[in-house]
């Protein structure tokens, strides 16, 4: 059974920093591109970052180039997400979301989210 | 980016009553493999989303038949044959064409 458990979420004062995880299990970690995405209290979805298989390949949105990096270790099945320069409009859970294969076109499963609150 | 806009944003629906939710896109999601990646996610209250249907019309297994997604180019909808009480919660479609992938607002299914 595949599962997702994300974990490093927390209140962050604005301009802080914070580092979220994701431990993987279920499936064969190496195989598949994996992504986060956020949703702000009461709205939509949002994609943060998308890593490639290898760890190679990172994608953004612009809004969130250079402030957040994404990482992941193949040996250790996890996913982590370093947040730097929090900003209030940062206040999100944030889910860990796996890929159908190379890419994360068509995510599959998703982890339960941990909340980010950036307040003062 | 690409801009996802699904509608009704509500949907009050009697049990057993299909349903019907549009998605539309600023530009067409067919990709330069041929693929339209085009995903509909279900998100229950307190729960995190569940994929439905990729590729505009998989459904994924332990799906409900009645659930079934159709369209093209710009223009996709999921429908749900017969409502039942399990299927309230927020629909949302997204597209993993461009990056960076984008969701439509979501759509809230309630019973009458």
């Amino acid at each position: 059974e595949v599962q997702l458990l994300d974990s490093g979420g927390g209140w962050v004062q604005p301009g802080g920093s914070l580092r979220l995880s994701c431990a993987a299990s279920g499936f064969t970690f190496s195989s598949y591109a994996m992504g986060w995405v956020r949703q702000a209290p009461g709205k939509g979805l949002e994609w943060v970052s998308v890593v490639s298989t290898s760890g190679v390949y990172t994608y953004y949105p612009d809004s969130m180039k250079g402030r957040f990096t994404i990482s992941r270790d193949n040996s250790e099945n996890t996913l982590d997400l370093q947040m730097h320069s929090l900003r209030v409009e940062d206040t999100a859970v944030y889910h860990c979301v796996k890929g159908s294969g190379g890419n994360v076109r068509v995510p599959d499963y998703w982890g339960q989210g941990t909340l980010v609150t950036v307040s003062s | 980016d690409v801009v996802m806009t699904q509608s009704p944003l509500s949907l009050p629906v009697t049990l057993g009553q299909p349903a019907s939710i549009s998605c539309r896109s600023s530009q067409s999601l067919v990709y330069s493999d041929a693929n339209t990646y085009l995903t509909w996610f279900q998100q229950r209250p307190g729960q995190s989303p569940r994929r439905l249907i990729y590729k505009v019309s998989d459904r994924d297994s332990g799906v409900p038949d009645r659930f079934s997604g159709s369209g093209s180019g710009t223009d996709f909808t999921l429908k749900i044959s017969r409502v039942e009480a399990e299927d309230v919660g927020v629909y949302y479609c997204m597209q993993g064409t461009f990056w960076p992938y984008t969701f439509g607002q979501g759509t809230k299914l309630e019973i009458k």
